[in-house]
């Protein structure tokens, strides 16, 4: 059983803010899938990672997948309103057909 | 492009009523996937289909609860003798081979 934690769970901070949020496990996988998802709505995807090490950048956002594949940061500079929402990670199993989700960050930028 | 549609967005319902959800995916995309999402959790996924077949299903699929994709288009995921432990978000999600699953907005159920 995957045991899968994001962190922090909760994160207010004022507009133009960086941030990192995390995602952690024990196990390695074979790819790592961010997405953000606002109230009402389904999750979004922003990226998929792949090799161990690899750094992703979408605008303001990068992403980073662990050397080892057990984990992986987001990283968002100069946060604005637009990006509130709560940010879930969503890893692969070498041979599994579904996601396996964290519970998520909800990230709240304040004007 | 249209992405995942589901229908309906919102749904009431009173405990013990059928109630069954349609999900139209992405048109070229030959994997359909529905998971569960209750407040403050990430989605759980439920169970997936590949064209028309249905490959895989969680634990968290009780007898209640049946999914068909008939001619491996749109989907129906349909719950029966519905309670109130079934009050969640259900999303669909569509995939073309990979596991980069765009998803839909969700039917929202409320069971009174």
């Amino acid at each position: 059983t995957q045991l899968l934690e994001q962190s922090p769970q909760f994160l207010s901070i004022q507009e133009g803010e960086n941030l990192t949020v995390y995602c952690n496990s024990s196990s390695v996988f074979s790819s790592l899938q961010w997405y953000r998802q606002e109230p009402g709505e389904g999750p979004v995807l922003l990226v998929t990672v792949v090799t161990g090490g690899e750094v992703k950048k979408l605008k303001r956002l990068t992403f980073q997948f662990g050397d080892a594949r057990k984990d992986s940061s987001l990283h968002i500079t100069a946060a604005q309103p637009g990006d509130t929402g709560l940010y879930l990670c969503a890893p692969t199993e070498a041979g599994a057909n579904n996601l396996f989700f964290g519970t998520g960050t909800r990230l709240t930028v304040i004007p | 492009d249209t992405g995942v549609s589901q229908d309906p967005r919102h749904k009431i319902t009173k405990r013990g009523q059928n109630v069954t959800f349609r999900c139209d995916p992405i048109s070229e995309h030959n994997r359909l996937y529905w998971y569960r999402q209750t407040l403050g959790q990430g989605p759980e996924f439920l169970t997936y289909f590949q064209n028309e077949a249905q490959l895989e299903k969680s634990r968290l699929l009780s007898d209640r609860f049946s999914a068909e994709r008939p001619k491996g288009s749109f989907s129906t995921l349909e719950i029966q003798r519905t309670e109130q432990g079934d009050s969640a978000m259900y999303l669909c999600a569509s995939s073309l081979g990979t596991l980069e699953q765009y998803f839909g907005p969700g039917t929202r159920l409320t069971v009174t």
